[in-house]
């Protein structure tokens, strides 16, 4: 069981615009910034938002990151077909004293 | 560019001690720039951060695994190590290592390629 809830999938069809949440709570993503990596299948997770909403470079602009409260969600803009994927979140969590991630969305181009 | 890579046994005995490598390349492991990380990912399953360590050796391990964990520097061949006590099953997964970056918040920003560890007899 993920301290962060994220749904098991998505899936769009391109062009599409498709958006994951990831819950927390008061002591992770409702004080502290939140972090999304992307993982293709097979492959080691790779950075795509840091400090909630920040992309570092070479991350296409269609990606984007938000927060209200104890929520985040990633979106993704214009639907690609290279865009299918696993998403994780995470955050760290002051009473844990850790990093903490959600379960993970696995987004389907259709 | 730094790149990083894992390396160890694939297949660990219940009840014995896990132990992996990371190798750091293109960049110093002895920055106060960056956290050294291990992170797993069960079979089919999301991500678990196990720990990381700074180069000055301080360590923050994640609270379920701590009374099992040991991670560890060696700064003159540009490694850092995890050794994990006591494995299960529960312990097969694969293991990343990563680069947890202090300017961007800490966000691991480099990742090795992972290593499957299987605990069984």
């Amino acid at each position: 069981q993920s301290v962060l809830t994220q749904p098991p999938s998505a899936s769009g069809t391109p062009g599409q615009r498709v958006t994951i949440s990831c819950s927390g709570g008061s002591s992770n993503i409702g004080i502290n910034t939140v972090k999304w990596y992307q993982q293709l299948s097979g492959t080691a997770p790779k950075l795509l938002i840091h400090n909630t909403d920040q992309r570092p470079s070479g991350v296409p602009g269609r990606f984007s990151g938000s927060k209200s409260g104890t929520s985040a969600s990633l979106a993704i803009s214009g639907l690609q077909s290279e865009d299918e994927a696993d998403y994780h979140c995470a955050a760290w969590d002051d009473s844990l004293n850790g990093w903490v991630f959600g379960g993970g969305t696995k987004v389907t181009v259709l | 560019q730094v790149q990083l890579q894992e390396s160890g046994p694939g297949l660990v005995k219940p009840s014995q001690t896990l132990s992996l490598t990371c190798t750091v390349s293109g960049g110093s492991i002895n920055s106060g720039a960056y956290y050294w990380s291990w992170i797993r990912q069960h079979p089919g399953k999301g991500l678990e951060w196990i720990g990381y360590i700074y180069y000055s050796g301080t360590t923050y391990y994640n609270p379920s695994l701590k009374s099992r964990l040991t991670i560890s520097l060696d700064t003159s061949k540009n490694q850092f190590s995890l050794k994990l006590s006591s494995v299960t099953a529960a312990d097969t997964a694969v293991y990343y290592c990563a680069q947890s970056n202090r300017g961007l918040r800490d966000a691991f920003d480099i990742w090795g390629q992972g290593t499957m560890v299987t605990v069984s007899s």
